[in-house]
């Protein structure tokens, strides 16, 4: 089946750092993908989609200086959250899918960040 | 988006058969009905998803109603693996919305040995 590699799966790190969250779809052509934020006990948060090649379209609330997305492949895209502060620790989830309609999105492990 | 209601958590017991429902009143003719469970730690993982028709999959089927203003997720034989929090979500094919799928609050399901 469709599968979704994300990386690294754990950061602990100081605040003020950047940190960098790579997603990539393995044996499909992404044309597609979404990050999403999820904060304990509660349901995932959708925070922007990006097509590859195109600038990625940030949901209302979301800081797009704040959190960086570049998807420059059919197979690859980078969240980077910069100068991280604690209250930017949560459980981040890429997901991708297709250009196919209607087909299922593949989700990733998920990246669980801990900004000090 | 269309939205969802589900129940916040139900409770099965192993080998048994599991009905989670799902109300969407709301929904459009354009809208197919998603199923996605998460499980502790994990991202999502898709189900099943249908448009009018009963589906049938490896894992579960998805009953839909007739008005298909709503929906159920069946577990035929649930196994302490299927705990995990399950998802009902509408996502439009066309315009805008149609790329995104959009979470509710889930219900949790918790299975007995």
């Amino acid at each position: 089946g469709a599968v979704v590699s994300q990386h690294p799966s754990r950061v602990i790190c100081k605040s003020g750092t950047s940190v960098k969250i790579e997603c990539r779809s393995l044996d499909f052509q992404a044309t597609t993908m979404f990050w999403y934020r999820q904060f304990p006990k509660q349901s995932l948060m959708l925070m922007a989609t990006s097509n590859e090649g195109s600038k990625a379209t940030y949901e209302q609330g979301v800081e797009k200086d704040k959190f960086l997305i570049n998807h420059a492949s059919l197979t690859l895209s980078t969240l980077t959250v910069t100068s991280a502060h604690p209250e930017d620790s949560s459980f981040y989830i890429c997901s991708a899918r297709t250009g196919i309609s209607n087909q299922p999105q593949h989700f990733g492990d998920g990246t669980r960040l801990s900004i000090l | 988006d269309a939205k969802t209601t589900q129940p916040n958590s139900m409770e099965s017991n192993e080998e048994e058969p599991v009905h989670l429902p799902c109300n969407h009143s709301t929904i459009s003719g354009t809208d197919y009905i998603h199923w996605y469970r998460q499980l502790p730690s994990q991202g999502p993982e898709y189900v099943i998803h249908g448009l009018t028709s009963n589906v049938n999959n490896r894992m579960a089927s998805l009953a839909i109603a007739e008005d298909r203003k709503s929906s159920t997720l069946i577990l035929h034989r649930a196994t302490l693996r299927d705990a995990a929090v399950y998802y009902c979500i509408l996502r439009d094919v066309q315009g805008q919305g149609a790329q995104k799928l959009v979470f509710g609050q889930g219900t949790r399901l918790t299975i007995n040995p």
